[in-house]
């Protein structure tokens, strides 16, 4: 089992549709980051956290520490949203962060106009 | 935006050539990563740095090498390319601090022929 799990794996939506990204971790993390990969490889940091909710236009991102469990929802989605949406934690034990990332297989949204 | 480049983006090449992929950042930041990706699959970090003079292989073992002369510059290096190693190589850099988001370059797809 993967130290970073998220579902689902395929999502396909209409244009205007409210979707949701779930990612779930099962070990001591310091932060936990969503990351969106275009067609041809760019990856482009959308969040960072630590705990609560943080919000960026259309995007929301909300973790829940003591469920190891993260949330990416956009809303109103567009064909441009299409991506891949990537989880990643930062690892840490003891209070000692490593830096290291560890991620998820990622999310393929297709949105259709 | 993140400033971080990376070079070439694309690169053909034959088996037993020595090839280095070249990556600069210019937000003086201490921490720097390779990421190897195939495609559809997660990314794998197989070198990082945490300054000058610093390197650490990753999490998935790579016969390339790497080298930190200068903050801002993080080549990675093949000694002879095999076909084994055709995938895509994302180099990212982020600062010292435990609650490090990571800037991405755009990427390198290698293809060995």
């Amino acid at each position: 089992k993967n130290e970073v799990e998220q579902s689902p794996q395929n999502l396909t939506a209409q244009e205007g549709e409210f979707i949701t990204i779930n990612c779930s971790y099962s070990v001591g993390i310091s932060a936990l980051h969503w990351l969106q990969q275009h067609p041809g490889g760019g990856i482009v940091s959308l969040f960072m956290l630590s705990s609560g909710k943080k919000k960026h236009g259309r995007l929301i991102a909300t973790i829940n520490i003591q469920e190891k469990h993260s949330s990416l929802h956009i809303t109103a989605s567009h064909p441009r949203d299409s991506a891949v949406y990537i989880c990643a934690v930062n690892q840490s034990s003891g209070g000692t962060s490593y830096g290291k990332l560890t991620f998820g297989q990622g999310t393929i949204l297709t949105v259709h106009p | 935006e993140a400033d971080i480049y990376q070079t070439p983006r694309y690169l053909v090449i034959g088996t037993g050539k020595k090839i280095t992929l070249e990556c600069s950042q210019t937000m003086g930041h201490d921490k720097m990563y390779w990421y190897q990706q195939d495609p559809g699959m997660e990314l794998h970090l197989i070198h990082y740095s945490y300054g000058v003079n610093s390197t650490e292989k990753g999490d998935l073992s790579s016969e390339s090498t790497v080298s930190r002369i200068r903050t801002e510059h993080f080549p990675l290096t093949l000694e002879s390319a095999r076909p084994s190693h055709t995938s895509q190589y994302l180099c990212a850099s982020s600062r010292l601090s435990p609650y490090n988001e990571q800037f991405f370059g755009p990427g390198t797809r290698l293809t060995v022929l």
